[in-house]
């Protein structure tokens, strides 16, 4: 069973664009990660969210966690190309669970 | 100063044959898991590991798949009588404490296994 749900799968955008990705559960998180995968390589961690309705920034990146501690967000403010890669939202216990993933292309 | 090891990176078997993926976590990390990777998805859990012990399986087929993570030396992930669809990639991470209490993991480059 797949806990958490991201949206959109795929996105390509234009250079400079602003874009927002969400992470979505019915289940209730003690916390939720947000990590960043590129081709050949393993994910690496952006972010953790720990309280509800907390928001995190890093640099250009905006991550919200809802205040259920269901859901979170990721925006990014005037994309670049080196932005592009897998973005995958994480959290659970002894199984701890990625999310289905949103694949961002910026082109240039 | 060298972070998750995995190897081989790149694997190929015919179908029945076995394939055995290492992973060496990081210096001081005693948690270990496993995750299955096909192109433009997320990563599929399956199993958790401490030295010695299987903490969470679930994730895991039953059938041809198995684990470890031994007192000395890397975790093994093994197939045996590797199918067509055994075909992906699969990632090793590590935790100093157990990723429900840290949030973070470390992940190797992962092994990409094609089965012909």
């Amino acid at each position: 069973t797949q806990l958490l749900e991201q949206s959109p799968q795929f996105l390509s955008i234009q250079e400079g664009e602003n874009l927002t990705v969400y992470c979505n559960s019915s289940s209730v998180f003690s916390s939720l990660q947000w990590y960043r995968q590129e081709p050949g390589e393993g994910p690496v961690l952006l972010v953790t969210v720990v309280t509800g309705g907390e928001v995190k920034k890093l640099k250009r990146l905006t991550f919200q966690f809802g205040d259920a501690r269901k859901d979170s967000s990721l925006h990014i403010t005037a994309a670049q190309p080196g932005d592009t890669g897998l973005y995958l939202c994480a959290g659970g216990g002894n199984q701890f669970y990625f999310g289905t993933g949103t694949s961002l292309t910026v082109i240039p | 100063n060298a972070g998750v090891m995995q190897n081989p990176r790149h694997l190929v078997r015919r179908r029945g044959q076995e394939a055995r993926l290492r992973c060496s976590p990081m210096k001081g990390h005693s948690h270990v898991y496993w995750y299955r990777q096909l192109p433009e998805e997320g990563l599929k859990f399956m199993v958790y590991l401490q030295k010695e012990n299987i903490i969470d399986e679930s994730g895991m087929p039953k059938e041809r798949f198995s684990a470890e993570f031994p007192k000395e030396g890397p975790s093994i992930l093994r197939i045996q009588q590797v199918v067509r669809g055994d075909s992906a990639a699969y990632f090793c991470a590590s935790s100093i404490q157990g990723a429900e209490n840290t949030g973070e993991l470390f992940f190797g480059e992962g092994s990409r296994l094609t089965v012909l």
